[in-house]
């Protein structure tokens, strides 16, 4: 099955910097990678994702990057505010036609900015 | 509905009784997770549904969990014999399915067992 491995656990930035999360994942045949934002007390919501036919996504302050032959994806929020703050959740899941794997995440990131 | 619903909100049980987690997902959604979070923690993967395949188990931590998907749509997970290392928020998630699609998460069941 997919293993996920997330890091750091833990980032601090101050407002305004760059923060980096960036995770691995095991399974080559792995093709979609969302992630997931959880503010404190809420239920985690899609971000931003990207496939496997793509080497980069960007929405605005964020944007995802994919390498599949390193196996790795990363999260990257410019200029970060306050609102930024917030667990964060990759995961990797691979499109099959009927087999049972779904979504693996990783641990999370638990992303603090510094005012 | 407009999202996926769990029920209830928050659970207090004493130890060794059984509780049942309900979760509706969006309609038409055809792929269904339970994930457990413990209190700081990440998302402990339980168990998959999706469409009428089996079921991957293979997240549940022990016999005492388990896990039904009914017409596929609604699901109830049990815990038999509850545990205080039960306590959690229990997170139901449903996707279009099978996979590559967002998937839509509840708002979660606060177990707590005293």
């Amino acid at each position: 099955g997919e293993n996920v491995e997330q890091h750091p656990s833990t980032l601090s930035v101050q407002e305004g910097d760059s923060a980096v999360i960036k995770c691995t994942y095991s399974d080559s045949a792995s093709n979609y990678f969302p992630w997931y934002k959880q503010e404190l007390g809420k239920r985690p919501q899609l971000i931003i994702d990207i496939r496997s036919n793509v080497g980069e996504k960007k929405d605005q302050r964020i944007a995802v990057t994919l390498n599949k032959t390193a196996k790795h994806f990363s999260l990257h929020i410019t200029e970060t505010q306050p609102e930024d703050s917030a667990v964060y959740f990759c995961a990797a899941s691979i499109k099959s036609g009927g087999g049972a794997d779904g979504l693996t995440f990783g641990k999370g990131t638990h992303l603090i900015i510094q005012p | 509905g407009a999202g996926v619903s769990q029920s209830p909100s928050n659970k207090v049980t004493e130890k060794g009784k059984d509780v049942e987690l309900r979760c509706d997902p969006i309609s038409g959604h055809t792929a269904l997770y339970w994930y457990r979070q413990s209190l700081g923690q990440g998302l402990e993967f339980l168990i998959y549904f999706q469409g009428n395949s089996a079921p991957d188990k293979s997240g549940l931590p022990s016999d005492r969990f388990s896990a039904e998907r009914t017409g596929g749509s609604v699901s109830t997970l049990t815990i038999q014999r509850t545990q205080q290392e039960d306590s959690a928020v229990y997170l139901c998630a449903s996707s279009l399915g099978p996979l590559g699609a967002e998937a839509f998460f509840g708002q979660g069941t606060r177990l707590t067992v005293v």
